[in-house]
């Protein structure tokens, strides 16, 4: 139980366009979702965090009109990553939340973004 | 500031051995503490977690010991196989309104040796 499926797993594309990445919940209803950046052999960096229907909140010093949230359901969220440069070359991580309290985060496996 | 330490960065271990990777907290409003272990180019999979009203909880090889007047907690892998080779996240968060918010280590990368 308790999968986040996370699409695509790898993406390439030119610097300028923008991209797309989804989490599902696959088997729970998630409240709340986060999203992740993680670098190379460093830890996970909270972009922000989603409550199904209204407007992410952001952390400090994330772009939030580069980085654009949606969570429209109980079991999607996207992030898009808009004009994307070279910069924003790395690995998304969400994570969802179930409704309950006191439940743990559960991760999807990661989006590899390269921008060339 | 980073309210979560995480020691050590790396740590080589014999297989067999025990593993033992430590985390030390600053905000005493926390109230949840996971493990998640993560292979690379995978995200982390939860491992085992704790709350602060009791001061170890086992699951197979894995054990958390919790310290709440030191404000420190580690995990213990018993037995370590090299299939354990990945990296550690100790991680601590806050209830209510924070959303439940994760505030993660900076990682152990654990090798075991077979």
């Amino acid at each position: 139980g308790a999968v986040v499926s996370q699409h695509p797993s790898w993406v390439i594309c030119k610097s300028g366009t923008s991209v797309k990445i989804e989490c599902r919940s696959l088997d729970f209803q998630a409240t709340t979702m986060f999203w992740y950046r993680q670098f190379p052999k460093q830890s996970l960096m909270l972009m922000a965090t989603s409550n199904e229907g209204s407007k992410a909140t952001y952390e400090q010093g994330v772009e939030k009109d580069k980085f654009l949230i949606n969570h429209a359901s109980l079991t999607l969220s996207t992030l898009t990553v808009t004009s994307a440069h070279p910069e924003d070359s790395s690995f998304y991580i969400c994570s969802a939340r179930a409704f309950m309290g006191g439940q743990p985060q559960h991760f999807g496996d990661g989006t590899r973004l390269s921008i060339l | 500031q980073q309210q979560v330490k995480q020691s050590p960065q790396s740590l080589i271990v014999q297989k067999g051995g025990i593993s033992i990777i430590n985390c030390a907290y600053e905000n005493t409003a926390f109230d949840y503490f996971p493990w998640y272990q993560q292979f690379p180019g995978k995200g982390p999979a939860l491992l085992i977690a704790i709350r602060p009203d009791v001061s170890e909880k086992k699951e197979g090889r894995f054990t958390i010991s919790f310290n709440k007047s030191a404000k420190q907690f580690s995990l213990h892998i018993m037995d370590s196989q090299p299939g354990d080779s990945a990296t550690y996240f100790c991680a601590a968060s806050k209830g209510g309104g924070s959303n439940y918010k994760l505030t993660f280590g900076k990682g152990t990368l654990l090798t075991v040796n077979p």
